[in-house]
Parts: C-alpha cells; structure tokens; sequence
C-alpha cells in the first residue's frame, strides 16, 4: 500500500510568511493528488485537486505542485485564517497532516 | 450550494451496531459518488469506503469488510453507513464526502463533506 508522509510535522511561521508543505509518496502516484485544510472542529476543505488545480472559492495564494513521489503545498503569505492543518490525499490514502501555527 | 447534513453523535456500547446518516441537497444526488471516512482522536483520516448513489454499488476498504454496509435512500437524498461488532478503536469522528468527479468509480478527491458526526463506543 501507498504511504503519505508530511513534513514537517509542525510549521511555525508568521502572518505575511510563505509557507511550503511538502507530501511525499512511498511510490509513484497519478496526479490526483489532492490537499485539504482543517480546522479544530470542522470538516476538512477541498483545497487542491488534481495536484495544481484549486478548488471553488480557494484563494489565488494557495498553489500546489509535484509529480511522481513529490508533491507540495504553498501558501504564498499567509493569512490569519490560514493557520490550521493541511493533510494530502491521494485515492483512498491520506497523509498524516502538518499543522501551520502560529 | 452543496450540502452533506449528518446525523448527530452517538455512543454505543462495544458489540453493538451504529448507523451515520448524510443528506445531501443542491446537486442532483445520484450523479455523484459519497464516501464515509472516519478521523479518530490523533489519528489521520481513514477512508472505509463508497456508495454509487444511482445503482447502489458500493466498495469497501479491506479493513472493514463484512462489518460495514452502505445503503441509500435515493428519494431522500440520503446515504447510510452501518457499522457493527463496535469496540473502543472505533471511536471517531465520520464522515461522508462527495466525490469531486461525476459518475466516477474510484476515490478520486472530495470536494464537499458533511459536518461530521462523532461516534463513542464506550462499556
């Protein structure tokens, strides 16, 4: 089976700040790669999909990237409502999470 | 807009049975695919399987076959996971997700969710 892993487990950063999230695979994976964020007490929200294309709604600083093993999340500043947890998603397998505080 | 509405929390008791409604509004329901994932406390979100909407087919993880079962009732709008021989490590948060593409087969990604419910399974 195909593990995600994230790194780093935790970001501390500051509002203006870029931050960049990485998502490796165990094996090459197809583009659908997807990230989420979440907060303390809600659902996760649909961020990206198909590793570079942003959901409805999501804004321009949020941008994803990768290929094959290596894919990345970056939140070009952020914003105070950025700060939460981010997982990767690829088919039926999720990674387990960077937490971007404060 | 879309919305996926959830049943509201539950405790068991460990052997026992629960069953997690969603609803679904704002979008023609049999078109796409809902799947139910569960996020237990500090644990990564794990998926348990799907439910085709328009025929009834399902697909479920290896980790829970022959304990889950997905139903739905179409002109409701509303999915139905059934999970039994409860125990403590299912404690968790579940949730029902719509598949981000249309008429698809797989767990390609989830662009909408339920607000989840939590289930306690507690002696």
């Amino acid at each position: 089976d195909i593990v995600l892993t994230q790194t780093p487990a935790t970001l501390s950063l500051s509002p203006g700040e870029r931050a960049t999230l990485s998502c490796r695979a165990s094996q090459s994976v197809s583009s659908y790669l997807a990230w989420y964020q979440q907060k303390p007490g809600q659902a996760p929200r649909l961020l990206i999909y198909d590793t570079s294309n942003r959901a409805t709604g999501i804004p321009a600083r949020f941008s994803g990237s990768g290929s094959g093993t290596d894919f990345t999340l970056t939140i070009s500043s952020l914003e105070p409502e950025d700060f939460a947890v981010y997982f990767c998603q690829q088919r039926s397998i999720f990674g387990g999470g960077t937490k971007v505080e404060i | 807009q879309v919305q996926l509405v959830q049943s509201g929390a539950d405790v068991k008791k460990p052997g026992a049975s629960v069953r997690v409604s969603c609803k679904a509004s704002g979008y023609m329901f049999i078109t796409y695919t809902l799947h139910w994932m569960r996020q237990a406390p500090g644990q990564r979100l794990e998926w348990m399987g799907w439910i085709n909407p328009g025929n009834g087919n399902t697909k479920y993880s290896q980790k829970f076959q022959g304990r889950i079962t997905m139903t739905r009732h179409t002109s409701a709008s509303t999915v139905y996971m059934d999970l039994s021989s409860l125990r403590s490590e299912d404690t968790a948060v579940y949730y029902c997700a719509r598949d981000g593409i249309a008429d698809s087969w797989h767990e390609d990604w989830f662009d909408s969710w339920g607000q989840g419910t939590l289930v306690t399974v507690s002696s």
